[in-house]
């Protein structure tokens, strides 16, 4: 299976803060990779897909870039209602495998 | 409105099997691929298994392979888990989730989950 690997596992940032927020696949997954925010006892909600397409509705101040193996989701001025886990997803090949999640809190 | 509804979780004891469901409303169900994902208490999410538009192709975690079921009745726009053969680790809330169109495996809608417990 591929490995997801996200990384800083948990952040503290401020409101108006730029953040980015790393994935890396343990092999090429091409642009085939998803971002999700997830807020507790919530389920996920989707961000981006393709490594950079924006999903209908969702701020344009998140943005994804990256293929290959080397991934960022990118966060241009941090809101309140962005504190969240953040999770990465492949979906190059079964069996999809999602990345720990990124917990972003408030300093 | 665009809608998943889970239901059939509760209290198992290990060994033993449910059936979850989720039923559909505001879409074509029988055009979308549907997934289960699952995510144990405090932890990560994980995918469990997805079967395609029309039931004809299904794929499973290995995880959960041979014990799981996954089907749908498009007729009853209901996507199904059978889980037999419980274990703790399968302790989890489990999520369907509809497939993106054109990307069968990015998640654009979500149930709100039903809760199975395993345990004695």
């Amino acid at each position: 299976a591929i490995r997801m690997t996200q990384s800083p596992s948990s952040f503290s940032a401020s409101t108006g803060d730029r953040v980015t927020i790393t994935c890396r696949a343990s092999q090429s997954i091409s642009s085939y990779l998803v971002w999700y925010q997830q807020k507790p006892g919530k389920a996920p909600k989707l961000l981006i897909y393709a490594a950079s397409t924006l999903q209908s509705g969702v701020p344009s101040r998140f943005s994804g870039s990256g293929s290959g193996t080397d991934f960022t989701l990118t966060i241009s001025g941090l809101q309140s209602e962005d504190f969240a886990t953040y999770y990465c997803q492949q979906y190059y090949t079964y069996p999809l495998t999602f990345g720990q999640g990124t917990k972003v809190e408030i300093k | 409105e665009v809608q998943l509804l889970e239901s059939g979780g509760g209290l198992i004891q290990p060994g033993g099997s449910l059936r979850l469901s989720c039923a559909a409303s505001g879409f074509t169900f029988s055009s979308y691929a549907m997934s289960w994902v699952r995510q144990a208490p405090g932890k990560g999410l994980e995918w469990v298994s997805v079967i395609s538009d029309s039931g004809g192709r299904t794929y499973y975690a290995d995880s959960v392979k041979g014990r799981f079921t996954i089907s749908r009745d498009n007729s009853k726009n209901t996507l199904y888990l059978q889980v037999n053969s419980l274990r703790g680790e399968d302790t989890a809330v489990y999520y369907c989730a509809k497939g993106v169109v054109v990307i069968d495996d990015a998640f654009d809608i979500w149930g709100q989950g039903t809760m199975v417990t395993v345990s004695s």
